[in-house]
């Protein structure tokens, strides 16, 4: 299975402030359809995980710009710009390129 | 508005079986893959199986296999998780996910004697 590591797995933020997550693939996630499967969810306290960017670096449906996605290969990373306390939770990263998909291990966001 | 709503959890003895139900509105049922992921208490995601639209290509994790039974009728626009001999292993929420983009609210699995 595609091993991926999330970095760092609790990141301590102030709002209004910039931060990064990282997410590492064992091998790259390239499809042979050219096209990259690495999403990026958010897992607020008590609730379901929602899609925040798909493909890398395709924002769902909602979510606002202060999320961006970029990476490619096996380095993936996900950037929240003026945090804000909605933004607080668990982000994991998923590669569906390879079977099985599977999932980083999460990164907690929450308030310094 | 998409809805995924999920039913059958609840407490199993290890050995026995139970199974999950996921009533999904909001959009045509058919023409999407649809997923199971769980998540063990306090711990992070796990895939557990796929379907595809008209339900003729199924896929496990390795850890299920043999043991969990995906499925779905179109027509009830519904997915199905058919759980036997479960293992203390298996206790989760479990998800009803739509082709990796909405979530259901989970229904929990616990097994335990």
């Amino acid at each position: 299975d595609v091993l991926m590591t999330q970095t760092p797995v609790s990141l301590p933020v102030s709002l209004g402030g910039q931060v990064s997550i990282s997410c590492r693939s064992s091998q790259s996630l390239v499809h042979s359809d050219g096209n990259t499967y690495l999403h990026w969810y958010l897992q607020k306290p008590g609730q379901s995980p929602q899609l925040l960017i798909y493909r890398v670096s395709n924002r769902f449906s909602g979510v606002p710009d202060r999320f961006s996605g970029s990476g490619s290969g096996t380095d993936f990373t996900l950037k929240i710009s003026r945090v804000e306390p909605e933004d607080l939770g668990v982000y994991y990263c998923l590669q569906s390129t390879h079977f099985p998909d599977t999932f980083g291990a999460g990164t907690k966001l929450e308030l310094k | 508005e998409v809805q995924l709503v999920e039913s059958g959890g609840g407490l199993v003895q290890p050995g026995r079986s139970l199974k999950l139900s996921c009533a999904a509105s909001g959009f045509t049922f058919s023409d999407y893959y649809m997923a199971w992921v769980r998540q063990a208490p306090t711990k992070g995601l796990e895939w557990v199986a796929s379907i595809s639209y008209d339900g003729g290509s199924t896929y496990y994790r390795d850890s299920v296999k043999g043991r969990f039974t995906i499925s779905r009728d179109n027509a009830k626009s519904s997915l199905y998780l058919q759980m036997d001999s479960l293992r203390s292993e298996d206790t989760a929420t479990y998800y009803c996910v739509r082709l990796g983009d909405y979530w259901g609210q989970g229904v929990m699995v616990t097994v335990s004697s």
